[in-house]
């Protein structure tokens, strides 16, 4: 079956080091996006693409970068990682006009 | 911009009927969904209103009003299984979603 998947899903690392996460997923599809989620809140949008070497700024973009260089994986990077980047982390590949479904999450903590 | 407003908390009963309230603040909109998550879990979409109205899915139903800029989720015969939180999400332009900060749903027996 077509899905997302989301790695790792765990992962402890020290402030000031690069991170990171990869997002694959196998339907195909153009859109692709990135949100955290803090304990006890709701999700904010990172970062986006609607297709190969498309990327865009969501709400809470400073510090993080992603690229897409083919249609199943859109990786974001934490240049220089902080502990205000401590936090789950979900992608979500939606078809044009369907509801998001989200990946697993990937949760990081940085010490 | 965009901001949603929702209650932080809801606790009721087996059996019992819960509205979850939303209030949104828009400069785009093309609906509200609604996802559950359950503790350490992934959001998972619930449902979707575009149009004014209530839209039945077993026992979960959604309202919008986009005059008043305002929809609710109604969970029906509450069991165990439903506590979890429970988001609304603003879908604007490029299927972009903003999330609420989450209503949870504590379901005693």
């Amino acid at each position: 079956d077509a899905e997302i998947t989301q790695s790792p899903r765990h992962k402890i690392t020290e402030t000031g080091r690069q991170v990171t996460l990869a997002c694959h997923q196998t339907w195909n599809h153009n859109n692709m996006f990135w949100y955290r989620q803090d304990l006890g809140h709701g999700l904010r949008l990172i970062h986006y693409s609607y297709g190969v070497q498309d990327t865009n700024k969501g709400e809470v973009s400073d510090g993080y970068s992603v690229s897409r260089s083919n249609t199943e994986d859109l990786p974001l990077t934490l240049e220089s990682a902080a502990s205000s980047q401590t936090s789950v982390y979900f992608c979500a590949s939606p078809n044009f006009g369907q509801p998001q479904h989200f990946g697993d999450g990937t949760r990081l903590s940085i010490l | 911009g965009q901001s949603l407003e929702q209650p932080s908390e809801v606790t009721a009963v087996e059996g019992a009927i819960v509205q979850i309230n939303c209030t949104y603040q828009t400069s785009g909109f093309y609906g509200l969904s609604w996802y559950q998550q359950h503790d350490g879990g992934a959001p998972t979409f619930l449902s979707y209103n575009a149009l004014d109205g209530l839209e039945e899915t077993g026992r979960f139903s959604s309202f919008l009003s986009r005059s008043d800029s305002y929809g609710y989720l109604l969970l029906q015969e509450l069991q165990m299984k439903d506590s979890a939180s429970y988001f609304c999400a603003v879908k604007a332009a490029g299927n972009k979603l903003t999330f609420g900060g989450g209503t949870r749903v504590l379901v005693k027996p």
